[in-house]
Protein backbone atom coordinates (compact mmCIF):
# COMPACT_ATOMS: atom_id res chain seq x y z
CA UNK A 1 0.00 0.00 0.00
CA UNK A 2 0.80 3.01 -0.62
CA UNK A 3 0.60 6.97 1.21
CA UNK A 4 2.09 10.14 1.61
CA UNK A 5 2.25 12.92 3.80
CA UNK A 6 2.91 16.68 2.74
CA UNK A 7 4.45 19.03 5.92
CA UNK A 8 3.01 21.94 6.48
CA UNK A 9 -0.75 22.68 5.22
CA UNK A 10 0.14 26.31 4.21
CA UNK A 11 3.27 27.68 3.33
CA UNK A 12 4.08 31.33 3.09
CA UNK A 13 7.41 32.60 1.17
CA UNK A 14 8.18 36.54 -0.08
CA UNK A 15 8.73 36.76 -4.29
CA UNK A 16 11.87 35.99 -5.12
CA UNK A 17 12.60 33.59 -2.22
CA UNK A 18 13.36 29.62 -2.29
CA UNK A 19 10.23 27.72 -2.15
CA UNK A 20 10.40 24.17 -0.47
CA UNK A 21 7.18 21.84 -0.18
CA UNK A 22 8.28 18.65 1.31
CA UNK A 23 6.90 15.32 0.59
CA UNK A 24 7.54 12.06 2.10
CA UNK A 25 5.91 9.05 0.69
CA UNK A 26 5.59 5.08 2.31
CA UNK A 27 5.36 2.27 -0.68
CA UNK A 28 5.85 -1.38 -0.82
CA UNK A 29 7.01 -1.31 -4.12
CA UNK A 30 9.54 0.84 -5.84
CA UNK A 31 7.33 3.76 -6.49
CA UNK A 32 6.23 6.57 -9.20
CA UNK A 33 6.25 10.27 -7.75
CA UNK A 34 4.40 13.02 -9.20
CA UNK A 35 3.57 16.74 -8.06
CA UNK A 36 0.88 18.38 -9.57
CA UNK A 37 -0.85 21.78 -8.71
CA UNK A 38 -4.27 23.35 -8.72
CA UNK A 39 -5.25 26.95 -9.05
CA UNK A 40 -8.46 28.11 -7.72
CA UNK A 41 -11.28 26.70 -9.57
CA UNK A 42 -9.22 24.39 -11.95
CA UNK A 43 -8.50 21.25 -12.30
CA UNK A 44 -4.91 19.31 -11.21
CA UNK A 45 -2.29 20.27 -13.76
CA UNK A 46 0.72 17.78 -13.80
CA UNK A 47 4.10 19.63 -12.44
CA UNK A 48 6.75 16.30 -13.02
CA UNK A 49 7.15 13.25 -11.90
CA UNK A 50 9.92 10.87 -11.08
CA UNK A 51 9.37 7.01 -13.00
CA UNK A 52 12.51 5.64 -11.42
CA UNK A 53 15.15 7.28 -13.87
CA UNK A 54 16.74 10.37 -12.87
CA UNK A 55 16.51 11.08 -9.18
CA UNK A 56 16.78 15.12 -9.68
CA UNK A 57 13.78 15.55 -11.82
CA UNK A 58 12.98 18.86 -13.39
CA UNK A 59 9.48 20.45 -14.43
CA UNK A 60 7.42 23.35 -15.65
CA UNK A 61 8.01 26.71 -14.94
CA UNK A 62 10.84 26.10 -13.04
CA UNK A 63 9.89 23.53 -10.20
CA UNK A 64 12.19 20.60 -9.56
CA UNK A 65 12.12 17.80 -7.37
CA UNK A 66 14.64 15.00 -5.55
CA UNK A 67 13.88 11.73 -5.04
CA UNK A 68 16.06 10.42 -1.89
CA UNK A 69 14.98 6.71 -1.49
CA UNK A 70 17.30 6.70 1.56
CA UNK A 71 14.65 9.38 3.26
CA UNK A 72 11.51 8.49 1.47
CA UNK A 73 11.29 11.76 0.24
CA UNK A 74 10.50 13.77 -2.93
CA UNK A 75 10.56 17.62 -1.88
CA UNK A 76 9.41 20.22 -4.62
CA UNK A 77 11.47 23.40 -4.98
CA UNK A 78 11.66 26.57 -7.08
CA UNK A 79 14.50 28.52 -6.43
CA UNK A 80 12.99 32.13 -6.60
CA UNK A 81 8.73 32.24 -5.96
CA UNK A 82 6.95 34.19 -7.97
CA UNK A 83 3.54 35.55 -7.46
CA UNK A 84 2.20 33.57 -9.76
CA UNK A 85 3.26 30.52 -7.80
CA UNK A 86 0.33 30.75 -5.05
CA UNK A 87 -1.58 27.62 -5.82
CA UNK A 88 -2.32 24.17 -3.93
CA UNK A 89 0.71 21.62 -4.66
CA UNK A 90 -0.29 17.92 -4.04
CA UNK A 91 2.01 15.33 -4.14
CA UNK A 92 1.18 11.56 -5.11
CA UNK A 93 2.41 8.13 -5.50
CA UNK A 94 1.50 5.14 -7.76
CA UNK A 95 3.28 2.14 -7.97
CA UNK A 96 0.48 -0.47 -6.69
CA UNK A 97 -1.86 -0.74 -10.31
CA UNK A 98 -2.34 2.82 -11.62
CA UNK A 99 -4.18 4.40 -9.33
CA UNK A 100 -2.82 7.82 -7.75
CA UNK A 101 -2.49 7.94 -3.67
CA UNK A 102 -2.27 12.02 -2.72
CA UNK A 103 -1.39 13.71 0.10
CA UNK A 104 -3.56 16.22 2.14
CA UNK A 105 -1.68 19.40 0.14
CA UNK A 106 0.22 22.27 0.64
CA UNK A 107 -1.56 25.71 0.35
CA UNK A 108 1.69 28.12 -1.28
CA UNK A 109 1.25 31.69 -0.51
CA UNK A 110 3.65 34.35 -2.22
CA UNK A 111 3.97 37.51 -0.63
CA UNK A 112 4.87 40.57 -2.48
CA UNK B 1 -2.98 20.95 -26.48
CA UNK B 2 -4.94 18.07 -25.81
CA UNK B 3 -7.05 18.26 -22.55
CA UNK B 4 -9.38 16.67 -20.45
CA UNK B 5 -12.87 17.91 -20.60
CA UNK B 6 -15.93 17.94 -17.90
CA UNK B 7 -19.47 18.81 -17.51
CA UNK B 8 -20.98 20.11 -16.01
CA UNK B 9 -18.97 22.26 -13.64
CA UNK B 10 -21.34 22.46 -11.20
CA UNK B 11 -24.03 20.24 -10.48
CA UNK B 12 -27.00 20.82 -7.90
CA UNK B 13 -29.30 18.10 -6.92
CA UNK B 14 -31.53 16.75 -4.30
CA UNK B 15 -30.90 13.27 -2.26
CA UNK B 16 -31.84 10.38 -3.53
CA UNK B 17 -31.78 11.23 -7.07
CA UNK B 18 -29.95 10.36 -9.92
CA UNK B 19 -26.68 12.06 -11.63
CA UNK B 20 -24.72 10.87 -14.12
CA UNK B 21 -21.17 13.28 -14.32
CA UNK B 22 -19.85 13.53 -17.83
CA UNK B 23 -16.10 13.40 -19.17
CA UNK B 24 -13.97 13.87 -22.61
CA UNK B 25 -10.85 11.77 -21.92
CA UNK B 26 -7.79 13.11 -24.34
CA UNK B 27 -8.30 11.28 -27.60
CA UNK B 28 -5.46 8.78 -27.95
CA UNK B 29 -5.57 7.52 -24.13
CA UNK B 30 -7.17 4.49 -23.14
CA UNK B 31 -7.03 4.12 -19.30
CA UNK B 32 -9.81 6.55 -17.58
CA UNK B 33 -10.31 7.39 -13.95
CA UNK B 34 -12.59 8.55 -11.77
CA UNK B 35 -11.36 10.41 -8.05
CA UNK B 36 -13.42 12.94 -5.70
CA UNK B 37 -12.16 15.62 -3.72
CA UNK B 38 -14.60 16.59 -0.51
CA UNK B 39 -13.91 19.88 0.78
CA UNK B 40 -11.20 20.17 2.81
CA UNK B 41 -10.25 16.60 2.19
CA UNK B 42 -7.58 14.77 0.11
CA UNK B 43 -8.04 13.79 -3.26
CA UNK B 44 -9.29 10.00 -3.38
CA UNK B 45 -9.21 7.48 -5.79
CA UNK B 46 -12.77 6.24 -6.99
CA UNK B 47 -12.38 3.38 -10.18
CA UNK B 48 -10.36 2.83 -13.11
CA UNK B 49 -11.41 1.34 -16.46
CA UNK B 50 -9.38 0.06 -19.21
CA UNK B 51 -10.82 -1.59 -21.93
CA UNK B 52 -14.52 -1.31 -21.07
CA UNK B 53 -13.95 -3.28 -17.83
CA UNK B 54 -13.44 -1.53 -14.63
CA UNK B 55 -9.73 -2.32 -13.32
CA UNK B 56 -9.71 -1.64 -9.87
CA UNK B 57 -11.90 0.40 -7.63
CA UNK B 58 -11.87 1.58 -4.16
CA UNK B 59 -13.89 1.01 -1.09
CA UNK B 60 -16.17 4.25 -1.91
CA UNK B 61 -17.09 3.26 -5.23
CA UNK B 62 -19.92 0.96 -3.63
CA UNK B 63 -22.94 -0.11 -5.74
CA UNK B 64 -24.22 3.27 -5.70
CA UNK B 65 -21.77 4.59 -8.38
CA UNK B 66 -21.00 2.86 -11.69
CA UNK B 67 -18.92 3.79 -15.03
CA UNK B 68 -19.43 3.97 -18.38
CA UNK B 69 -17.76 4.22 -21.65
CA UNK B 70 -21.00 4.31 -24.00
CA UNK B 71 -19.26 5.72 -26.93
CA UNK B 72 -15.94 6.35 -28.32
CA UNK B 73 -15.07 9.61 -26.85
CA UNK B 74 -17.19 10.04 -23.27
CA UNK B 75 -16.40 8.31 -20.25
CA UNK B 76 -19.36 8.72 -17.49
CA UNK B 77 -19.36 8.14 -13.82
CA UNK B 78 -22.66 7.79 -12.49
CA UNK B 79 -24.48 8.08 -8.63
CA UNK B 80 -27.86 6.02 -8.48
CA UNK B 81 -29.38 7.71 -5.65
CA UNK B 82 -27.24 10.85 -3.79
CA UNK B 83 -26.73 10.95 -0.28
CA UNK B 84 -25.39 14.39 1.34
CA UNK B 85 -21.88 12.57 1.84
CA UNK B 86 -21.85 12.43 -2.12
CA UNK B 87 -21.23 16.39 -2.58
CA UNK B 88 -17.49 17.30 -3.37
CA UNK B 89 -15.54 17.79 -6.10
CA UNK B 90 -14.86 14.91 -9.01
CA UNK B 91 -12.40 15.03 -11.01
CA UNK B 92 -12.09 12.52 -14.16
CA UNK B 93 -8.36 11.95 -15.57
CA UNK B 94 -7.28 9.53 -18.32
CA UNK B 95 -3.48 8.37 -19.53
CA UNK B 96 -2.05 6.73 -22.72
CA UNK B 97 -1.27 3.04 -22.84
CA UNK B 98 2.67 3.72 -22.75
CA UNK B 99 2.98 5.64 -19.83
CA UNK B 100 -0.60 5.17 -18.02
CA UNK B 101 1.15 5.93 -14.88
CA UNK B 102 1.02 9.66 -15.63
CA UNK B 103 -2.61 10.80 -15.60
CA UNK B 104 -4.34 13.98 -16.77
CA UNK B 105 -6.66 15.40 -15.13
CA UNK B 106 -10.04 17.55 -15.96
CA UNK B 107 -11.26 20.67 -14.34
CA UNK B 108 -13.53 19.00 -12.37
CA UNK B 109 -17.64 18.97 -11.46
CA UNK B 110 -18.64 20.13 -8.40
CA UNK B 111 -21.25 18.49 -7.16
CA UNK B 112 -23.93 19.49 -4.50
CA UNK B 113 -26.36 17.39 -2.73
CA UNK B 114 -29.06 19.25 -0.91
Amino acid sequence: AQSVTQLGSHVSVSEGALVLLRCNYSSSVPPYLFWYVQYPNQGLQLLLKYTSAATLVKGINGFEAEFKKSETSFHLTKPSAHMSDAAEYFCAVSGDGNKLVFGAGTILRVKS
Amino acid sequence: EPEVTQTPSHQVTQMGQEVILRCVPISNHLYFYWYRQILGQKVEFLVSFYNNEISEKSEIFDDQFSVERPDGSNFTLKIRSTKLEDSAMYFCASSALTSSYEQYFGPGTRLTVT
